[in-house]
């Protein structure tokens, strides 16, 4: 499969604080994925972006894809300790394709 | 209903012992799919089928046999698995549409261990 890499690996901030993962694929994808798993839980979708440089927002998470569609972000404003969990990117190459290849993850702590 | 079942939740079976592993969904989703997960790592693609067919078979070992009676269901079989199989198993489903495929619905797991 594709090598899609995330970074950092664990991230522990205090609640409040901003957080910031960053997924980065070797290839170009098509449209990438985010999704949130707790701790003992399952991925749960949060969600997809298909367009070159395309921003949404949900609430206090902003995700971003890249213009070359290689790379995307997840920022969330002002952490809270509901934050906590691993945070995985998942890309596709093929737009109507349905596999996606999980990104390595980024486990976020929040410090109360 | 919204939600993905899998069947059972915990499982620890034998190097010998044949066991399946069961995956149900209500949506109306024609892609089912499954992941392994091990601890502290991505969920990694098994298998995945669009319409009841077997689309994508990512290299699995012959050991797991996936199989798709209709279209709310997805299960997984499984023969002389080694202890390193030991994971948790991951099912999920997706709507597919002309536009591309929308976010996964995953059930929340069977952990599997081999002893």
């Amino acid at each position: 499969g594709q090598q899609v890499m995330q970074i950092p690996q664990y991230q522990h901030v205090q609640e409040g604080e901003d957080f910031t993962t960053y997924c980065n694929s070797s290839t170009t994808l098509s449209n990438i994925q985010w999704y949130k798993q707790r701790p003992g839980g399952h991925p749960v979708f949060l969600i997809q972006l298909v367009k070159s440089g395309e921003v949404k927002k949900q609430k206090r998470l902003t995700f971003q894809f890249g213009e070359a569609k290689k790379n995307s972000s997840l920022h969330i404003t002002a952490t809270q300790t509901t934050d906590v969990g691993t945070y995985f990117c998942a890309g596709s190459l093929v737009f109507t394709g349905n596999q996606f290849y999980f990104g390595t993850g980024t486990s976020l702590t929040v410090i109360p | 209903d919204t939600e993905v079942t899998q069947t059972p939740k915990h499982l620890v079976m034998g190097m010998t012992n044949k066991k399946s592993l069961k995956c149900e969904q209500h949506m109306g989703h024609r892609a089912m799919y499954w992941y392994k997960q091990k601890a502290k790592k991505p969920p990694e693609l098994m298998f995945v089928y669009s319409y009841e067919k077997l689309s994508i078979n990512e290299s699995v070992p012959s050991r797991f046999s996936p199989e798709c009676p209709n279209s709310s269901l997805l299960n997984l079989h499984l023969h002389a698995l080694q202890p390193e199989d030991s994971a948790l198993y991951l099912c999920a489903s997706s709507q597919e549409t002309g536009d591309g495929t929308y976010g996964y619905t995953f059930g929340s797991g069977t952990r599997l261990t081999v002893v």
